[in-house]
Protein backbone atom coordinates (compact mmCIF):
# COMPACT_ATOMS: atom_id res chain seq x y z
CA UNK A 1 0.00 0.00 0.00
CA UNK A 2 1.49 3.07 -0.90
CA UNK A 3 2.44 5.87 1.76
CA UNK A 4 4.08 9.25 1.97
CA UNK A 5 6.21 10.22 5.07
CA UNK A 6 7.19 14.35 5.29
CA UNK A 7 10.91 14.65 6.37
CA UNK A 8 12.95 17.56 7.41
CA UNK A 9 14.21 20.01 10.14
CA UNK A 10 11.45 21.08 12.47
CA UNK A 11 12.87 24.57 12.90
CA UNK A 12 13.87 27.45 10.50
CA UNK A 13 15.61 30.62 11.34
CA UNK A 14 14.25 33.58 9.62
CA UNK A 15 15.79 34.50 6.34
CA UNK A 16 17.02 30.77 5.63
CA UNK A 17 15.51 28.31 3.24
CA UNK A 18 13.04 25.89 4.42
CA UNK A 19 13.27 22.07 2.79
CA UNK A 20 11.37 19.55 3.00
CA UNK A 21 11.12 15.85 1.45
CA UNK A 22 8.66 13.39 0.99
CA UNK A 23 9.15 9.64 0.20
CA UNK A 24 6.32 7.95 -1.68
CA UNK A 25 6.85 3.83 -0.33
CA UNK A 26 4.82 1.10 -1.44
CA UNK A 27 4.68 2.19 -5.34
CA UNK A 28 6.04 4.29 -7.92
CA UNK A 29 6.01 7.75 -8.05
CA UNK A 30 6.85 7.73 -11.98
CA UNK A 31 3.23 7.93 -12.15
CA UNK A 32 1.84 9.88 -15.25
CA UNK A 33 -1.79 9.99 -13.76
CA UNK A 34 -0.59 11.45 -10.62
CA UNK A 35 0.22 14.30 -9.41
CA UNK A 36 2.31 15.46 -6.22
CA UNK A 37 1.81 18.34 -3.70
CA UNK A 38 2.34 20.23 -0.90
CA UNK A 39 -0.49 21.61 1.88
CA UNK A 40 0.27 23.75 4.85
CA UNK A 41 -1.48 25.06 7.86
CA UNK A 42 -0.71 27.20 10.31
CA UNK A 43 -1.13 26.42 13.98
CA UNK A 44 -5.12 26.52 14.52
CA UNK A 45 -5.66 27.58 11.41
CA UNK A 46 -7.07 25.81 8.15
CA UNK A 47 -5.56 24.53 4.76
CA UNK A 48 -3.35 26.32 2.67
CA UNK A 49 -2.48 24.96 -0.83
CA UNK A 50 1.09 25.33 -1.71
CA UNK A 51 1.48 23.53 -4.93
CA UNK A 52 2.03 20.78 -7.09
CA UNK A 53 3.53 18.50 -9.88
CA UNK A 54 3.57 16.02 -12.19
CA UNK A 55 6.23 13.40 -12.63
CA UNK A 56 7.20 14.59 -15.81
CA UNK A 57 7.74 18.85 -14.62
CA UNK A 58 4.16 20.39 -15.07
CA UNK A 59 4.35 22.59 -12.20
CA UNK A 60 1.54 24.73 -10.44
CA UNK A 61 2.29 27.25 -7.48
CA UNK A 62 0.49 29.17 -5.57
CA UNK A 63 1.14 32.90 -6.78
CA UNK A 64 1.85 34.46 -3.49
CA UNK A 65 4.45 31.90 -2.68
CA UNK A 66 5.67 31.33 -6.41
CA UNK A 67 8.93 33.58 -5.96
CA UNK A 68 9.94 31.64 -3.02
CA UNK A 69 8.81 28.21 -4.12
CA UNK A 70 10.16 24.90 -5.65
CA UNK A 71 8.73 21.99 -6.07
CA UNK A 72 10.75 19.00 -7.84
CA UNK A 73 10.49 15.47 -8.29
CA UNK A 74 13.64 12.77 -7.91
CA UNK A 75 12.43 9.69 -9.92
CA UNK A 76 15.80 7.66 -8.68
CA UNK A 77 14.99 8.01 -4.88
CA UNK A 78 10.90 8.05 -5.37
CA UNK A 79 10.84 11.32 -3.42
CA UNK A 80 9.17 14.98 -4.05
CA UNK A 81 10.15 18.06 -2.19
CA UNK A 82 9.83 21.32 -1.44
CA UNK A 83 12.06 24.28 -1.32
CA UNK A 84 10.83 27.78 0.57
CA UNK A 85 13.14 30.56 0.65
CA UNK A 86 13.21 33.48 2.82
CA UNK A 87 10.85 32.10 5.15
CA UNK A 88 9.10 33.84 7.87
CA UNK A 89 7.13 33.31 10.94
CA UNK A 90 4.49 33.33 8.70
CA UNK A 91 5.34 30.37 6.74
CA UNK A 92 4.84 28.12 10.62
CA UNK A 93 2.92 25.49 9.97
CA UNK A 94 2.18 21.61 9.46
CA UNK A 95 3.72 20.78 6.20
CA UNK A 96 1.96 17.96 4.24
CA UNK A 97 2.67 16.17 1.34
CA UNK A 98 0.30 14.35 -0.91
CA UNK A 99 -1.00 12.84 -3.92
CA UNK A 100 -3.44 14.03 -6.79
CA UNK A 101 -5.34 11.81 -9.09
CA UNK A 102 -5.85 12.40 -12.55
CA UNK A 103 -3.73 15.73 -12.62
CA UNK A 104 -3.71 19.14 -9.83
CA UNK A 105 -6.93 18.09 -8.66
CA UNK A 106 -8.39 16.50 -5.54
CA UNK A 107 -6.01 14.95 -2.90
CA UNK A 108 -6.45 10.99 -2.17
CA UNK A 109 -3.48 10.09 -0.12
CA UNK A 110 -1.91 12.12 2.37
CA UNK A 111 1.54 12.11 4.30
CA UNK A 112 0.90 12.45 8.55
CA UNK A 113 2.01 15.83 8.22
CA UNK A 114 5.55 17.75 10.03
CA UNK A 115 5.53 20.98 11.79
CA UNK A 116 7.93 23.45 10.62
CA UNK A 117 8.66 26.40 13.20
CA UNK A 118 10.44 29.51 12.16
CA UNK A 119 11.98 31.55 14.68
CA UNK A 120 15.86 32.56 15.64
CA UNK B 1 -8.18 33.65 -7.68
CA UNK B 2 -11.16 31.62 -6.55
CA UNK B 3 -12.35 32.63 -3.29
CA UNK B 4 -14.05 29.51 -1.52
CA UNK B 5 -16.38 30.22 1.48
CA UNK B 6 -17.96 27.93 4.00
CA UNK B 7 -21.44 28.15 6.32
CA UNK B 8 -21.65 28.16 8.72
CA UNK B 9 -17.89 28.17 10.43
CA UNK B 10 -19.08 25.71 13.25
CA UNK B 11 -22.13 23.99 14.21
CA UNK B 12 -23.05 21.83 17.39
CA UNK B 13 -25.21 18.56 16.65
CA UNK B 14 -25.93 15.01 17.90
CA UNK B 15 -25.74 11.61 17.16
CA UNK B 16 -28.02 10.78 14.81
CA UNK B 17 -28.57 14.55 13.70
CA UNK B 18 -28.74 15.09 9.54
CA UNK B 19 -26.04 17.90 9.45
CA UNK B 20 -25.27 20.07 6.03
CA UNK B 21 -22.43 22.45 4.97
CA UNK B 22 -22.21 25.03 2.00
CA UNK B 23 -19.73 25.48 0.37
CA UNK B 24 -19.22 28.73 -1.96
CA UNK B 25 -16.63 29.52 -4.85
CA UNK B 26 -16.71 33.04 -5.48
CA UNK B 27 -16.78 32.07 -9.68
CA UNK B 28 -18.30 29.17 -11.37
CA UNK B 29 -16.11 26.41 -10.78
CA UNK B 30 -18.02 23.53 -12.55
CA UNK B 31 -18.08 20.61 -10.57
CA UNK B 32 -14.56 20.96 -9.89
CA UNK B 33 -15.15 20.66 -5.84
CA UNK B 34 -14.19 18.51 -3.48
CA UNK B 35 -14.38 18.16 0.84
CA UNK B 36 -12.03 16.71 3.29
CA UNK B 37 -12.70 15.93 7.09
CA UNK B 38 -9.98 16.90 9.14
CA UNK B 39 -9.42 15.12 12.53
CA UNK B 40 -7.28 17.00 15.52
CA UNK B 41 -3.12 15.87 14.97
CA UNK B 42 -4.60 14.20 11.54
CA UNK B 43 -3.69 14.85 7.93
CA UNK B 44 -7.20 15.64 5.94
CA UNK B 45 -9.21 12.59 4.37
CA UNK B 46 -10.86 13.04 0.94
CA UNK B 47 -14.96 12.19 1.83
CA UNK B 48 -16.31 13.62 -2.07
CA UNK B 49 -14.40 14.57 -4.98
CA UNK B 50 -16.48 16.18 -8.20
CA UNK B 51 -18.97 17.61 -6.11
CA UNK B 52 -20.82 14.44 -5.86
CA UNK B 53 -18.73 11.39 -5.91
CA UNK B 54 -17.98 9.33 -2.79
CA UNK B 55 -14.53 8.42 -2.51
CA UNK B 56 -13.86 4.62 -2.27
CA UNK B 57 -14.23 3.40 1.85
CA UNK B 58 -16.47 6.31 2.79
CA UNK B 59 -19.47 5.36 4.35
CA UNK B 60 -22.77 6.12 2.35
CA UNK B 61 -24.01 8.81 5.16
CA UNK B 62 -21.72 11.08 3.26
CA UNK B 63 -23.03 12.96 0.16
CA UNK B 64 -21.89 16.48 -2.03
CA UNK B 65 -24.32 18.09 -4.19
CA UNK B 66 -24.27 21.19 -6.11
CA UNK B 67 -22.06 22.77 -9.38
CA UNK B 68 -21.88 25.92 -10.55
CA UNK B 69 -20.60 27.91 -7.23
CA UNK B 70 -23.01 26.78 -4.49
CA UNK B 71 -22.14 22.92 -3.14
CA UNK B 72 -23.56 20.93 -0.14
CA UNK B 73 -22.03 18.30 2.35
CA UNK B 74 -24.22 16.68 3.93
CA UNK B 75 -24.17 13.88 6.68
CA UNK B 76 -27.79 12.09 6.49
CA UNK B 77 -27.31 10.47 10.13
CA UNK B 78 -24.14 12.03 12.35
CA UNK B 79 -21.73 9.24 14.09
CA UNK B 80 -19.59 9.85 16.87
CA UNK B 81 -16.81 9.63 14.86
CA UNK B 82 -17.61 12.15 12.27
CA UNK B 83 -17.19 15.18 14.87
CA UNK B 84 -14.45 16.61 13.04
CA UNK B 85 -13.48 19.74 10.69
CA UNK B 86 -14.47 19.57 7.13
CA UNK B 87 -12.89 21.71 4.40
CA UNK B 88 -14.31 22.13 0.52
CA UNK B 89 -11.13 22.85 -1.94
CA UNK B 90 -11.81 24.02 -5.79
CA UNK B 91 -9.84 21.92 -8.14
CA UNK B 92 -10.94 24.00 -11.22
CA UNK B 93 -8.20 26.56 -11.55
CA UNK B 94 -4.89 26.81 -9.98
CA UNK B 95 -4.25 28.26 -7.23
CA UNK B 96 -6.67 25.08 -6.09
CA UNK B 97 -7.75 27.11 -2.73
CA UNK B 98 -9.39 25.83 0.51
CA UNK B 99 -12.00 26.93 2.04
CA UNK B 100 -11.99 28.01 5.96
CA UNK B 101 -13.36 24.97 7.14
CA UNK B 102 -16.54 23.85 9.33
CA UNK B 103 -16.01 22.27 12.58
CA UNK B 104 -18.77 20.08 13.68
CA UNK B 105 -18.43 19.26 17.32
CA UNK B 106 -20.86 17.45 19.53
CA UNK B 107 -23.99 19.52 21.05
Amino acid sequence: QLQLQESGPGLVKPSETLSLTCTVSGGSISSSIHYWGWIRQPPGKGLEWIGSMSYSGKTYYDPSLKSRLTISVDSSKNQFSLKLTSVTAADTAVYFCARSFGGPDYFDLWGQGTLVTVSS
Amino acid sequence: DIQMTQSPSSLSASVGDRVTITCRASQNISSDLNWYQQKPGKAPKVLIYGASNLQSGVPSRFSGSGSGTDFTLTVSSLQPEDFATYYCQQSYSSPFTFGPGTTVDIK
